[in-house]
């Protein structure tokens, strides 16, 4: 399979505690994107790699959180401290340049107790 | 800031019923429009994508159109089946390069 793919797939974790989870992107493709969903809701975007770079960041990424990609291949998201609102799906996206069709991994669900 | 708007919220339809979802967003300079589709508890699924020099794309049973000029875009599903009860998405790339969401349609198809 040469989709994205997310580990893990689910995460329970108590309030306080640190997680990171990764995103293996489509091979050739340079960008990749992080993504949360809460329930009822589309995803919002989070943060946006092109390459190893860190290129955009959205005010939804406190500075609990961190993302990064080194040498530009998979990358992780970390979040310290986690607080209950941060119970969510992430989800994972990479594409190429133009058109910049964005293609989704399956997503990890946090669930923070 | 970029706001897209899907409806209906929710639509049920009887199986083999041609039917249209609407997404609208509110600034018109975008690059490209993408459906999704997603399934309970899944990630999404990419339907179609129509850049922005583009009026409709179609894939087997779902076509797809979009209006720049009035912020519209629609996707026709064709013959509609159980298989394709699922939450369908809309998003839109304009100036930064994330996607701006709508809030998605969830079909029923009754059987």
């Amino acid at each position: 399979d040469t989709g994205v793919s997310q580990n893990p797939r689910h995460k329970i974790t108590k309030r306080g505690q640190n997680v990171t989870f990764r995103c293996d992107p489509i091979s050739e493709h340079n960008r990749l994107y992080w993504y949360r969903q809460t329930l009822g809701q589309g995803p919002e975007f989070l943060t946006y790699f092109q390459n190893e770079a860190q290129l955009e960041k959205s005010r939804l990424l406190s500075d609990r959180f961190s993302a990064e990609r080194p040498k530009g291949s998979f990358s992780t998201l970390e979040i310290q401290r986690t607080e209950q609102g941060d119970s969510a799906m992430y989800l994972c996206a990479s594409s190429r340049d133009s058109p910049w069709e964005q293609f989704f991994g399956p997503g990890t669900r946090l669930t923070v107790l | 800031k970029q706001e897209v708007t899907q409806i209906p919220a929710a639509l049920s339809v009887p199986e083999g019923e041609n039917l249209v979802l609407n997404c609208s967003f509110t600034d018109s300079a975008i690059y490209n429009l993408q459906w999704f589709r997603q399934d309970p508890g899944k990630g999404l699924t990419s339907l179609l994508l129509i850049q922005s020099s583009q009026r409709e794309q179609t894939s087997g049973r779902l076509n797809a159109s979009l209006d720049k000029s009035s912020g519209r875009s629609t996707l026709y599903i064709a013959a509609s089946q159980p298989g394709d009860s699922a939450t369908y998405l809309c998003a839109v790339i304009s100036g930064a390069n994330n996607l701006f969401f709508g809030t998605g349609t969830r079909l029923t198809v009754i059987p």
